[in-house]
């Protein structure tokens, strides 16, 4: 069973850069079918998408965050990263990774656009 | 990206059904067949409950639909439970390999 775990620091300064690592275990980040994933949730507030990674390091980011954002991949390590760079207490949410599956469509792949599983989460506050 | 507009908090009684819709454009939800739906209970992480706009992942129950008509997509849950109170969001495929989530809508069961 597919197991996603966030690990990184719980607060952050501002003006600084918020670094985190999703550890995938019972199955392999360097499959073909899939893509990986952040989203994250500021207290009380909805989901927002934040990118989507590809073992082979393609990668996709939410418009609204992608001067600030990078995800990278360690398929040795079967994990992959967010980095936020210039956080400030806006930034401040539970943040998880997860797996995103496509359907086969006539034998060609959809594109990546369901989340599944989900990591537990972990909360990032952003303060001095 | 905006979010998809969903309403904020819907309810209903025991047994009855309840519909939570999810509106967006024709360059998310009106344009592709891929919207997923959600079900997150407090302090737990979204669980997957419908994938490719009406497809049910194994083990949730038939009581959870999806459907689409136009840029609305929508989440309809019948025969409702107690356990089904929990916040719903819904989540589009938006082109080039991007997504977007709806606000989010509280179920209350009454």
């Amino acid at each position: 069973q597919l197991q996603l775990q966030e690990s990184g620091p719980g607060l952050v300064k501002p003006s600084e850069t918020l670094s985190l690592t999703c550890t995938v275990s019972g199955g392999s980040i360097s499959s073909s079918s899939y893509y990986w994933g952040w989203i994250r949730q500021p207290p009380g507030k909805g989901l927002e998408w934040i990118g989507t990674i590809y073992y082979s390091g393609s990668t996709y980011y939410n418009p609204s965050l992608k001067s600030r954002v990078t995800l990278f991949v360690d398929t040795s390590k079967n994990q992959f990263s967010l980095k936020l760079s210039s956080v400030t207490a806006a930034d401040t949410a539970v943040y998880y990774c997860a797996r995103l599956d496509r359907a086969l469509v006539w034998g060609s792949y959809a594109p990546p656009n369901w989340f599944d599983p989900w990591g537990q989460g972990t909360l990032v506050t952003v303060s001095s | 990206q905006s979010a998809l507009t969903q309403p904020r908090s819907v309810s209903g009684s025991p047994g009855q059904s309840v519909t939570v819709s999810c509106t967006g454009t024709g360059g998310d939800v009106g344009g592709y067949n891929y919207v997923s739906w959600y079900q997150q209970r407090p302090g737990k992480a979204p669980k997957l409950i419908i994938y490719d706009v009406s497809k049910r992942p194994s083990g949730v129950p038939d009581r959870f639909s999806g459907s689409k008509s136009g840029n609305t997509a929508s989440l309809t849950i019948s025969g409702l439970q107690a356990d089904d109170e929990a916040d719903y969001y819904c989540c589009s495929y938006a082109g080039t390999y991007t997504v977007m989530f709806g606000g989010g809508t509280k179920l209350t069961v009454l």
